[in-house]
């Protein structure tokens, strides 16, 4: 089976950088992903590591590393939209389908 | 990039009525998509996963009879809701596999009343 752990919520000001982690246990593993979603909408694809190291996408950044089993989201001059929540996870190897984690809530302050 | 259409957005049902919620891959092909379930405030919940030509493969504790799943081509699956009861009211999300993940479909939020 697949499980994650990531915090439930994160609070941080506008410009600041924030740090969202994610660990998991798993049978098998292709890749971790990241999704935000907004209040009352569907989750978006935000990045996705299959290999170690660090992945970059603007303001974004996603990390992992295998040997540990965790990753991270990485989210620079935090804007008041970024507000949202946000999960990880894991694709294994049974078919592509992906098991989340329970999201954590980000609230960006001004 | 990818898109999946989903429909519909809402829908209200009284109890014992059956609801479909269809999901459509507009500009590649699917031969797998995933059914979530989610709570407010809670995780997706994966539901099945659905088989362009073939069965859907339900997880542990979905009732194959109550959510029946239909993939009929490349970009289209279907979802039915079969004798809604208010404990199916949810928000319902599918997801196709794409080049660069997983695109979601804007999700289905029933309620059966």
């Amino acid at each position: 089976g697949q499980s994650l752990e990531q915090p439930s919520e994160v609070t941080a000001v506008e410009g600041a950088i924030v740090q969202i982690n994610c660990t998991y246990q798993t049978s098998g593993f292709y890749g971790l992903s990241w999704y935000q979603q907004h209040d009352g909408g569907a989750p978006t694809f935000l990045s996705y590591n299959a290999l170690d190291g660090l992945e970059e996408t603007g303001r974004f950044s996603s990390f992992l590393s295998r040997s540990d089993s965790y990753g991270y989201l990485l989210l620079q001059e935090l804007q008041m939209k970024d507000s949202a929540s946000y999960f990880c996870a894991v694709t294994g190897t049974n078919a592509g389908k992906s098991t989340f984690g329970d999201g954590t809530t980000l609230t960006v302050k001004p | 990039g990818a898109v999946v259409s989903q429909h519909p957005s809402r829908v209200i049902c009284k109890s014992g009525t059956s609801v479909k919620i269809e999901c459509r891959s507009l500009d590649f092909q699917a031969t797998t998509m995933f059914w979530y379930r989610q709570f407010p405030k809670k995780s997706l919940m994966l539901m099945a996963t659905s088989n362009e030509g073939s069965k859907a493969t339900y997880e542990q504790g979905v009732e194959k009879d109550k959510f029946l799943i239909n993939h009929a081509s490349l970009t289209l699956s279907t979802l039915t809701v079969t004798s809604a009861h208010p404990e199916d009211s949810s928000f319902y999300i599918c997801s196709a596999r794409d080049s660069k993940g997983y695109t979601f479909g804007s999700g289905t939020r029933l309620t059966v009343v």
